[in-house]
């Protein structure tokens, strides 16, 4: 298996523009994640789905961040409109299922708003 | 209210020496605990876990101890290598009416000096 999938590893934008994030978990995978990856924080979980179906979104930092997961294949992070304080690495893992399973992580997108 | 602390932000260690990561908690209620490593540009990978039943898990030369009375984790790598050389994140997880709670530490860095 190729692992988590994320793309682009690189964005930069223009304070106000938005931003799309995607990842495709690990086939079979029940369970998907998005962190968000700062200096002064560490890693945040923002959002975790189950079978699709979002569980706890009380990480979003506002209303600006959605996620929405489609399909078991497919998920996108959305920052809408974006800001400078957003610039982060954000993070996207996939588990088997429950939270003793191991989280197999993304290699990652590199924001930077300007 | 940074539940989960990780106050070493970098510790250096010499080549097949001990190296020890310390983590601090706020919250008696987390159900389980991990470590995960991260290199340079790479999401974090997982490295071993403890459930909050238990005061020790070992996994090759990855020992994790739990102490609870004093809410403080430590993972201890012997011998260090200098491949362990990365950023070692703990997490702490708690389930609350179905759902789970992910907290992260900020991570430390530990250099393995050959």
């Amino acid at each position: 298996d190729a692992g988590v999938i994320q793309s682009p590893r690189h964005e930069v934008t223009e304070m106000g523009q938005e931003v799309t994030l995607r990842c495709k978990p690990i086939s079979g995978h029940d369970y998907l994640f998005w962190y968000r990856q700062t200096m002064m924080r560490g890693l945040e979980l923002l959002i975790y789905f189950n079978n699709n179906v979002p569980i706890d979104d009380s990480g979003m930092p506002e209303d600006r961040f959605s996620a929405k997961m489609p399909n078991a294949s497919f998920s996108t992070l959305k920052i809408q409109p974006s800001e400078p304080r957003d610039s982060a690495v954000y993070f996207c893992a996939s588990s088997f299922a429950g939270f003793q399973e191991t989280q197999y992580f993304g290699p990652g997108t590199r924001l930077l708003v300007l | 209210d940074q539940q989960v602390k990780q106050n070493s932000p970098s510790l250096s260690v010499q080549e097949g020496r001990i190296s020890i990561l310390n983590c601090d908690y706020t919250n008696s209620m987390f159900d389980y605990f991990l470590w995960y490593k991260k290199y340079p540009a790479e999401g974090p990978t997982f490295l071993i876990s403890i459930s909050s039943i238990k005061d020790k898990n070992e996994d090759g030369r990855f020992t994790v101890f739990l102490n609870k009375s004093a809410k403080h984790l430590s993972l201890h790598i012997v011998p260090s290598q200098p491949g362990d050389s990365a950023v070692y994140f703990c997490a702490a997880v708690r389930t609350t009416s179905g759902t789970y709670k992910y907290i992260f530490g900020t991570g430390t860095r530990l250099k393995v000096l050959a």
